[in-house]
C-alpha cells in the first residue's frame, strides 16, 4: 500500500521567512496530495491541494509544487507569522476520488517572532 | 454551518471498560470517516462510510472496535474492551459526494488507565 514520508518532523523559523515542508510518496497511482493544518486541541484543515494534473499550486502566502516522476511535493509558506504555527501533515491518495487518504507523521512547525 | 461535532471531547476510562464516541456530520455530508491519531502521527483510516455502507473496515480492529451509520447520518465508534494502547484521538471527518476536501471534528482524546 501507499506510504508517506514527511521531513522535517520539526521546524523553527524566524517571523517572516519562509518554510518547506516536504513529503515523498511511494504508489505511483496516487494522484491526489492535499495539505492539512492542525492547531492544538483542534481537528487538520484543508490549506491547500494539488492534483497530478499539475505541477505547482498557490495561495497567497501558501504553494505546494509536486514532482510526479521523483514521487514528491512539498509545502512553501512565504512570510511567515506567528499563527502559521501549527504541526502540518501532507496526504497521498490512489483513490480517482481522494477519499481514502495516507497521511504523513507530520511537521511542527513554529515560527519565532 | 456548523462544522463536523464530536462529543465527548475527553475520555477517562480504566482498561478493559467499554466507551463509545459520536459523530455528526456536515449536514449534507453523505461520506463519513473515523481516523485514529496516535500521539505525533498523523491520522490512520479505521472505517469509512458512505450513507449507511460501511465501504471500507479494513484497518478497523473488529475484534475490539465496532462502529454503525444505522441511518447514514450520525455514527457511533465503540471499544469493547478499552486496552492501554487505545489511548490516542479519535477523530471523524465528513465530505460531500465526489469531492477531495474531508473536514475533520475537533476529535475525542482518550485516555486508558
Amino acid at each position: 500500500g501507499e506510504n508517506v514520508e514527511q521531513h522535517p518532523s520539526t521546524l523553527s523559523v524566524q517571523e517572516g521567512d519562509s518554510a518547506v515542508i516536504k513529503c515523498t510518496y511511494s504508489d505511483s497511482a496516487s494522484n491526489y496530495f492535499p495539505w492539512y493544518k492542525q492547531e492544538l486541541g483542534k481537528g487538520p484543515q484543508l490549506i491547500i491541494d494539488i492534483r497530478s494534473n499539475v505541477g505547482e499550486k498557490k495561495d497567497q502566502r501558501i504553494a505546494v509544487t509536486l514532482n510526479k516522476t521523483a514521487k514528491h511535493f512539498s509545502l512553501h509558506i512565504t512570510e511567515t507569522q506567528p499563527e502559521d504555527s501549527a504541526v502540518y501533515f501532507c496526504a497521498a491518495s490512489p483513490d480517482n476520488y481522494g477519499q481514502n487518504f495516507v497521511f504523513g507523521p507530520g511537521t511542527r512547525l513554529s515560527v519565532l517572532p | 454551518e456548523a462544522g463536523v461535532v464530536q462529543s465527548p471531547r475527553y475520555k477517562i476510562i480504566e482498561k478493559k471498560q467499554p466507551v463509545a464516541f459520536w459523530c455528526n456530520p456536515i449536514s449534507g455530508h453523505n461520506t463519513l470517516y473515523w481516523y485514529l491519531q496516535n500521539l505525533g502521527q498523523g491520522p490512520e483510516l479505521l472505517i469509512r462510510y458512505e450513507n449507511e455502507e460501511a465501504v471500507d473496515d479494513s484497518q478497523l480492529p473488529k475484534d475490539r472496535f465496532s462502529a454503525e451509520r444505522l441511518k447514514g447520518v450520525d455514527s457511533t465508534l465503540k471499544i469493547q474492551p478499552a486496552e492501554l494502547g487505545d489511548s490516542a484521538v479519535y477523530l471523524c471527518a465528513s465530505s460531500f459526494g465526489t469531492s477531495n476536501e474531508q473536514f475533520f471534528g475537533p476529535g475525542t482524546r482518550l485516555t486508558v488507565l
